[in-house]
Protein backbone atom coordinates (compact mmCIF):
# COMPACT_ATOMS: atom_id res chain seq x y z
CA UNK A 1 0.00 0.00 0.00
CA UNK A 2 1.54 3.31 -0.88
CA UNK A 3 2.21 5.32 2.34
CA UNK A 4 3.70 8.73 3.03
CA UNK A 5 7.33 8.81 4.06
CA UNK A 6 9.48 11.02 6.32
CA UNK A 7 13.17 11.95 6.87
CA UNK A 8 14.47 12.15 9.72
CA UNK A 9 12.70 10.18 12.03
CA UNK A 10 14.70 11.86 14.58
CA UNK A 11 16.68 15.06 14.84
CA UNK A 12 18.36 16.78 18.11
CA UNK A 13 19.48 20.33 17.27
CA UNK A 14 20.33 23.46 18.89
CA UNK A 15 18.61 26.49 19.17
CA UNK A 16 18.58 28.90 16.69
CA UNK A 17 18.97 26.32 13.76
CA UNK A 18 17.75 25.83 10.93
CA UNK A 19 16.18 22.95 10.31
CA UNK A 20 14.65 21.10 7.63
CA UNK A 21 11.99 18.28 7.36
CA UNK A 22 11.75 16.21 4.16
CA UNK A 23 8.64 13.97 2.76
CA UNK A 24 7.97 12.24 -0.28
CA UNK A 25 3.60 12.21 -0.42
CA UNK A 26 1.66 9.38 -1.99
CA UNK A 27 2.38 9.77 -5.78
CA UNK A 28 -0.59 10.39 -7.20
CA UNK A 29 -1.80 12.71 -4.53
CA UNK A 30 -2.29 16.44 -4.95
CA UNK A 31 -2.46 18.04 -1.42
CA UNK A 32 0.21 18.25 0.81
CA UNK A 33 0.00 19.20 4.30
CA UNK A 34 2.52 19.47 7.39
CA UNK A 35 0.42 19.15 11.20
CA UNK A 36 2.67 18.85 14.23
CA UNK A 37 1.94 17.65 17.79
CA UNK A 38 3.80 18.77 20.79
CA UNK A 39 4.07 15.85 23.42
CA UNK A 40 0.44 15.26 24.61
CA UNK A 41 -1.14 17.57 22.87
CA UNK A 42 -3.21 18.19 19.87
CA UNK A 43 -3.04 17.44 16.70
CA UNK A 44 -2.38 21.07 15.19
CA UNK A 45 -2.49 21.76 11.62
CA UNK A 46 0.52 24.17 10.19
CA UNK A 47 -0.10 23.83 6.53
CA UNK A 48 -1.51 22.91 3.03
CA UNK A 49 0.22 23.39 -0.34
CA UNK A 50 -1.62 22.51 -3.49
CA UNK A 51 -0.69 23.39 -7.20
CA UNK A 52 2.72 24.59 -5.94
CA UNK A 53 1.17 27.04 -3.73
CA UNK A 54 0.19 27.33 0.27
CA UNK A 55 -3.45 27.22 0.22
CA UNK A 56 -4.04 27.64 3.83
CA UNK A 57 -1.92 27.93 6.96
CA UNK A 58 -2.48 28.53 10.56
CA UNK A 59 -1.13 31.24 12.82
CA UNK A 60 1.65 28.98 13.88
CA UNK A 61 3.14 28.97 10.54
CA UNK A 62 4.94 32.23 10.98
CA UNK A 63 7.55 33.48 8.91
CA UNK A 64 9.76 31.31 10.66
CA UNK A 65 8.25 28.29 8.77
CA UNK A 66 8.82 27.60 5.14
CA UNK A 67 7.69 25.12 2.44
CA UNK A 68 9.33 23.77 -0.63
CA UNK A 69 8.39 21.38 -3.20
CA UNK A 70 11.50 21.27 -4.67
CA UNK A 71 11.00 18.42 -7.60
CA UNK A 72 7.93 15.68 -8.30
CA UNK A 73 8.27 14.21 -5.25
CA UNK A 74 9.87 15.71 -2.16
CA UNK A 75 8.00 18.20 -0.01
CA UNK A 76 9.62 19.90 2.66
CA UNK A 77 9.36 21.78 5.88
CA UNK A 78 11.92 24.40 6.76
CA UNK A 79 12.53 26.02 9.95
CA UNK A 80 14.54 29.11 9.60
CA UNK A 81 15.71 29.34 13.38
CA UNK A 82 14.49 27.01 15.78
CA UNK A 83 13.25 27.84 19.28
CA UNK A 84 12.42 25.25 22.17
CA UNK A 85 8.75 25.33 21.49
CA UNK A 86 9.44 23.74 18.36
CA UNK A 87 10.05 20.78 19.98
CA UNK A 88 7.18 18.43 18.95
CA UNK A 89 6.47 15.63 15.99
CA UNK A 90 5.88 16.95 13.15
CA UNK A 91 3.82 15.24 10.47
CA UNK A 92 3.51 15.58 6.90
CA UNK A 93 0.44 14.18 4.80
CA UNK A 94 -1.05 14.09 1.53
CA UNK A 95 -4.58 13.45 -0.10
CA UNK A 96 -6.00 13.00 -3.41
CA UNK A 97 -8.53 15.56 -2.03
CA UNK A 98 -12.76 15.00 -2.66
CA UNK A 99 -12.61 12.63 -4.59
CA UNK A 100 -11.09 10.03 -1.98
CA UNK A 101 -13.35 11.70 0.68
CA UNK A 102 -10.81 14.39 1.85
CA UNK A 103 -8.50 11.88 3.71
CA UNK A 104 -5.29 12.32 4.86
CA UNK A 105 -2.94 10.16 4.76
CA UNK A 106 0.09 10.73 7.38
CA UNK A 107 3.37 9.79 7.63
CA UNK A 108 5.11 8.33 10.51
CA UNK A 109 6.44 11.69 11.37
CA UNK A 110 9.78 13.51 12.07
CA UNK A 111 10.71 13.91 15.92
CA UNK A 112 12.38 17.27 16.81
CA UNK A 113 13.94 18.38 19.66
CA UNK A 114 15.36 21.50 20.14
CA UNK A 115 17.95 21.76 22.92
CA UNK B 1 -14.63 28.79 15.00
CA UNK B 2 -14.20 24.86 14.23
CA UNK B 3 -13.61 22.79 17.82
CA UNK B 4 -13.50 18.95 18.01
CA UNK B 5 -14.15 17.47 21.80
CA UNK B 6 -13.08 14.08 23.22
CA UNK B 7 -13.15 12.68 26.61
CA UNK B 8 -9.58 11.28 27.23
CA UNK B 9 -9.66 8.54 28.86
CA UNK B 10 -11.40 5.17 28.45
CA UNK B 11 -10.94 2.24 29.93
CA UNK B 12 -12.71 -1.44 29.01
CA UNK B 13 -11.79 -5.25 29.56
CA UNK B 14 -10.54 -7.31 26.89
CA UNK B 15 -13.77 -8.54 25.12
CA UNK B 16 -15.76 -5.69 25.94
CA UNK B 17 -17.15 -3.23 23.26
CA UNK B 18 -15.93 0.61 23.72
CA UNK B 19 -16.84 3.47 22.88
CA UNK B 20 -15.37 6.74 21.92
CA UNK B 21 -17.31 9.62 21.56
CA UNK B 22 -16.42 13.20 19.69
CA UNK B 23 -18.70 16.44 19.43
CA UNK B 24 -18.05 18.93 16.44
CA UNK B 25 -18.91 22.41 16.29
CA UNK B 26 -18.40 23.12 12.13
CA UNK B 27 -21.95 22.46 11.04
CA UNK B 28 -20.08 22.51 7.56
CA UNK B 29 -18.44 19.56 8.05
CA UNK B 30 -18.93 17.11 5.30
CA UNK B 31 -15.89 14.27 5.98
CA UNK B 32 -15.39 13.29 9.65
CA UNK B 33 -12.45 10.49 10.63
CA UNK B 34 -11.39 8.30 12.98
CA UNK B 35 -7.37 8.25 13.29
CA UNK B 36 -5.44 5.29 15.80
CA UNK B 37 -2.33 6.87 17.45
CA UNK B 38 0.06 4.10 19.21
CA UNK B 39 3.10 5.15 21.28
CA UNK B 40 5.57 6.93 18.81
CA UNK B 41 4.09 5.92 16.13
CA UNK B 42 1.80 8.09 13.35
CA UNK B 43 -1.57 8.31 12.47
CA UNK B 44 -3.44 5.80 11.29
CA UNK B 45 -6.73 6.39 9.44
CA UNK B 46 -9.50 3.96 11.11
CA UNK B 47 -12.47 4.88 9.06
CA UNK B 48 -14.47 7.94 7.77
CA UNK B 49 -17.40 8.83 6.99
CA UNK B 50 -19.71 11.33 4.84
CA UNK B 51 -21.90 13.90 6.44
CA UNK B 52 -25.07 12.24 4.29
CA UNK B 53 -24.51 8.98 6.30
CA UNK B 54 -25.52 8.36 9.71
CA UNK B 55 -23.60 4.88 10.46
CA UNK B 56 -20.77 2.93 8.65
CA UNK B 57 -19.81 -0.36 9.30
CA UNK B 58 -15.76 -1.93 9.13
CA UNK B 59 -15.54 -5.12 10.36
CA UNK B 60 -15.14 -4.58 14.43
CA UNK B 61 -15.48 -0.98 13.51
CA UNK B 62 -18.71 0.99 14.15
CA UNK B 63 -19.08 4.57 13.28
CA UNK B 64 -22.22 6.94 14.20
CA UNK B 65 -23.06 10.05 13.23
CA UNK B 66 -25.86 12.16 14.76
CA UNK B 67 -25.32 15.22 12.35
CA UNK B 68 -28.54 16.81 14.48
CA UNK B 69 -26.72 16.90 17.49
CA UNK B 70 -23.20 17.37 16.12
CA UNK B 71 -21.77 13.84 17.86
CA UNK B 72 -19.88 11.17 16.27
CA UNK B 73 -18.95 7.94 17.82
CA UNK B 74 -16.73 4.89 17.65
CA UNK B 75 -17.45 1.92 18.62
CA UNK B 76 -14.86 -1.04 18.91
CA UNK B 77 -16.72 -4.60 19.50
CA UNK B 78 -14.55 -7.12 21.26
CA UNK B 79 -11.76 -4.99 22.17
CA UNK B 80 -8.30 -6.47 22.31
CA UNK B 81 -5.26 -5.43 24.09
CA UNK B 82 -3.98 -4.35 20.74
CA UNK B 83 -6.52 -1.96 20.42
CA UNK B 84 -5.02 0.00 23.10
CA UNK B 85 -4.07 3.80 21.55
CA UNK B 86 -4.98 7.15 20.97
CA UNK B 87 -7.87 8.03 19.06
CA UNK B 88 -8.66 10.96 17.23
CA UNK B 89 -11.64 12.35 15.82
CA UNK B 90 -11.13 14.70 13.13
CA UNK B 91 -13.36 16.91 10.66
CA UNK B 92 -12.46 18.66 7.58
CA UNK B 93 -15.14 20.23 4.81
CA UNK B 94 -15.32 20.15 1.17
CA UNK B 95 -13.07 23.08 -0.46
CA UNK B 96 -11.33 23.21 2.93
CA UNK B 97 -7.79 21.85 3.16
CA UNK B 98 -7.00 21.13 6.37
CA UNK B 99 -8.34 18.77 9.02
CA UNK B 100 -9.42 20.02 12.41
CA UNK B 101 -8.59 17.31 14.95
CA UNK B 102 -9.47 16.20 18.48
CA UNK B 103 -7.43 15.94 21.52
CA UNK B 104 -7.35 12.30 21.46
CA UNK B 105 -9.07 9.84 23.56
CA UNK B 106 -6.43 7.16 25.32
CA UNK B 107 -8.31 3.87 25.63
CA UNK B 108 -6.46 1.33 28.21
CA UNK B 109 -7.75 -2.39 27.49
CA UNK B 110 -7.43 -4.08 30.66
CA UNK B 111 -6.57 -8.09 30.20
Amino acid sequence: EPEVTQTPSHQVTQMGQEVILRCVPISNHLYFYWYRQILGQKVEFLVSFYNNEISEKSEIFDDQFSVERPDGSNFTLKIRSTKLEDSAMYFCASSAGASSGNTIYFGEGSWLTVV
Amino acid sequence: GEDVEQSLFLSVREGDSSVINCTYTDSSSTYLYWYKQEPGAGLQLLTYIFSNMDMKQDQRLTVLLNKKDKHLSLRIADTQTGDSAIYFCAESYTGGFKTIFGAGTRLFVKA
